[in-house]
Order: structure tokens, then sequence, then C-alpha cells
């Protein structure tokens, strides 16, 4: 079975410059969750959706931050403009519907430098 | 609010030593408890889950119980390979939506 995918997985670019993060879930999940990791401040959760709906956006940082889900198959993290303190990997994970507790399902990261 | 905390890295252990890491929390309700890994340029994964006080969650050699009284979930294993190097997350879930607060994270080294 495909685990979460997320594109790119490497992405270098320079500040003012406008960057998008890809995922796709696995498929039949229903939660999907946008998270942050840096050496400074751990693992951060930005945002999540359920059923393509977005539930809590308020871990995002700023307005530059923005998250779709447009279906169930396919969310988008942008960042715009792109400054070098949003240099982190940033992670997607998913969840199964379900009236009992599960865990998430993390995909690989994407690895996102801005100089 | 929900919170995790969990003992400060690095922890550098030998080969077949004991480990233990210690989580508490802090929660409303009755939280479902997690340890996820994280192996060097990979995603986290989960290790193990316990969903009420007294469970046991059980995985490769590691094991957690769920303590309601002390507010604890601590992880251990009787003896640690280098391939256990990795971070060890201690996490949460008290609410619906699947939505799950983190700790620091803790990273383990094991030497040969």
């Amino acid at each position: 079975d495909a685990g979460v995918i997320q594109s790119p997985r490497h992405e270098v670019t320079e500040m003012g410059q406008e960057v998008t993060l890809r995922c796709k879930p696995i498929s039949g999940h229903n939660s999907l969750f946008w998270y942050r990791q840096t050496m400074m401040r751990g693992l951060e959760l930005l945002i999540y959706f359920n059923n393509n709906v977005p539930i809590d956006d308020s871990g995002m940082p700023e307005d530059r931050f923005s998250a779709k889900m447009p279906n169930a198959s396919f969310s988008t993290l942008k960042i715009q403009p792109s400054e070098p303190r949003d240099s982190a990997v940033y992670f997607c994970a998913s969840s199964p519907p379900t009236d009992r507790v599960n865990e998430q399902y993390f995909g690989p990261g994407t690895r996102l430098t801005v100089t | 609010g929900d919170s995790v905390t969990q003992m400060e890295g690095p922890v550098t252990l030998s080969e077949e030593a004991f480990l233990t890491i210690n989580c508490t929390y802090t929660a409303t309700g009755y939280p479902s408890l997690f340890w996820y890994v994280q192996y060097p340029g990979e995603g986290l994964q989960l290790l193990l889950k316990a969903t009420k006080a007294d469970d046991k969650g059980s995985n490769k050699g590691f094991e957690a119980t769920y303590r309601k009284e002390t507010t604890s979930f601590h992880l251990e294993k009787g003896s640690v390979q280098v391939s256990d190097s990795a971070v060890y997350f201690c996490a949460l879930n008290s609410g619906g939506y699947q939505k799950v607060t983190f700790g620091t994270g803790t990273k383990l080294q094991v030497i040969p």
C-alpha cells in the first residue's frame, strides 16, 4: 500500500519566492495534518482538516502561510512570500475515519531551505 | 490545555543496556497515549499505544504502561540495539478528529 506521499522531497528557494508543498493522503483517510519540524521549536501542528474542511488553523504562524484541501486525495501548503526562518522539514500526516482513537500516518517530509 | 513532557535528550546507551524514557502528561478527560519513533531522514511512525488506564502497549521489545494515578507513560526496553537509535516522541489524544499533542522528542543514541 502506498503511504502518505509528499512532494517535493527537497526544496531550495530564495527569500520572497512562493513555495507550494503537496500531500496525497492514504486512500480512505479523512483527516489530514500539516506539521513543521525544526531543531529550535520541535514538531508543531500547523493546521488540520477533517473531510476536507479546515478544523483548526491556529498553528499557522502568519498570513504568509495558507493551506487547502480541494478534495480527499490532495492538499497543499503554500508560503508566500517565503523567508529564511521558514526553513524546516514539513510533514503531512493522515488518519482513517474511526470512532476509536487511531494513529497518524506520516509522510517522509519536505525539507525546505529558504536562502 | 493538553501537554506532554518528556525527558531531555540526548540519551546515549551502550548496546544491550536497559532503556527508560520518561513521559508525563496533562489532559482533560481520559486521553489515549502513544509513543512514536522517528528514524533519521524519515517521518514519524507509531511505535505503541494504550487507550485506557493500566493498559500496556508493546512493540519491537518496547513497552509502556498507562499510569493514570501518576499521569505517566514511560517507555522501556530491556536491551537496546544500535538500530534503535532514533528520536522518540510521547503523545496523547484527548479529543476528536484524531488530533495528537506531541512531546518535544528524546533522541536516543546506542553505541556498539
